[in-house]
């Protein structure tokens, strides 16, 4: 089946850096991805969508200037997280869908990046 | 708009007892629906899937039936094990712009006693 990677797994850093996480596509290429967004114990938050070779689309509220993607090839998307603090902390989980996919395809998730801003 | 809903958890069982978690949906045409199975400190996993009326998805021990005219799609077990306990979503797949963008549940929480 479809694998989707992340990287890093957990990342803990200093309020007001920058962090970036990678989500990757390693056997089929990925013309589209989403980013969501995990709090405990509650469901995924679907931050945006992102497209290969043009801007993400965010969702309501979800602020474009903070939360960067990037989507540069078919088979890699990039979230970084500019400026982080404390509220951001959180899990962070990507998925694809195998191109030129239907309504029946399932996503493929990636493990999750767990996010701790000190 | 669409939306999908899940029974409020954590749901609790000891070993070999009967699983349902509920889950109806709002959506308009015809939506494809999953259910997906989140393991402690992991991503979701695809646990199946239904994607036209009537049809039963089913995979290890699980199954949910596509009920159009109740909207909705139960996941059922015969008897639970403990290696099931884990966060369970409901979703459906539906048609935005082209593209086609999923709508999950909360999720419902399970935990299995020996």
């Amino acid at each position: 089946g479809a694998v989707v990677s992340q990287h890093p797994s957990w990342v803990i850093c200093k309020s007001g850096t920058s962090v970036k996480i990678e989500c990757r596509s390693l056997d089929f290429q990925a013309t589209t991805m989403f980013w969501y967004r995990q709090f405990p114990k509650q469901s995924l938050m679907l931050m945006a969508t992102s497209n290969e070779g043009s801007k993400a689309t965010y969702e309501q509220g979800v602020e474009k200037d903070k939360f960067l993607i990037n989507h540069a090839s078919l088979t890699l998307s990039t979230l970084t997280v500019t400026s982080a603090h404390p509220e951001d902390s959180s899990f962070y989980i990507c998925s694809a869908r195998q191109p030129l996919s239907g309504r029946d395809s399932a996503q493929y998730f990636g493990p999750g990046t767990r996010l701790t801003v000190l | 708009g669409n939306s999908v809903t899940q029974m409020e958890g954590p749901v609790t069982l000891s070993e070999e007892a009967f699983l349902t978690i509920n889950c109806t949906y709002t959506a308009t045409g015809y939506p494809s629906l999953f259910w997906y199975v989140q393991y402690p400190g992991e991503g979701l996993q695809l646990l199946l899937k239904a994607t036209k009326a009537d049809d039963k998805g089913s995979n290890k021990g699980f199954e949910a039936t596509y009920r159009k005219e109740t909207t909705s799609f139960h996941l059922e077990k015969g008897s639970v094990q403990v290696s099931d306990s884990a966060v369970y979503f409901c979703a459906l797949s539906h048609a935005s712009g082209g593209s086609y963008i999923p709508t999950f549940g909360r999720g419902t929480s399970l935990i299995v006693h020996p």
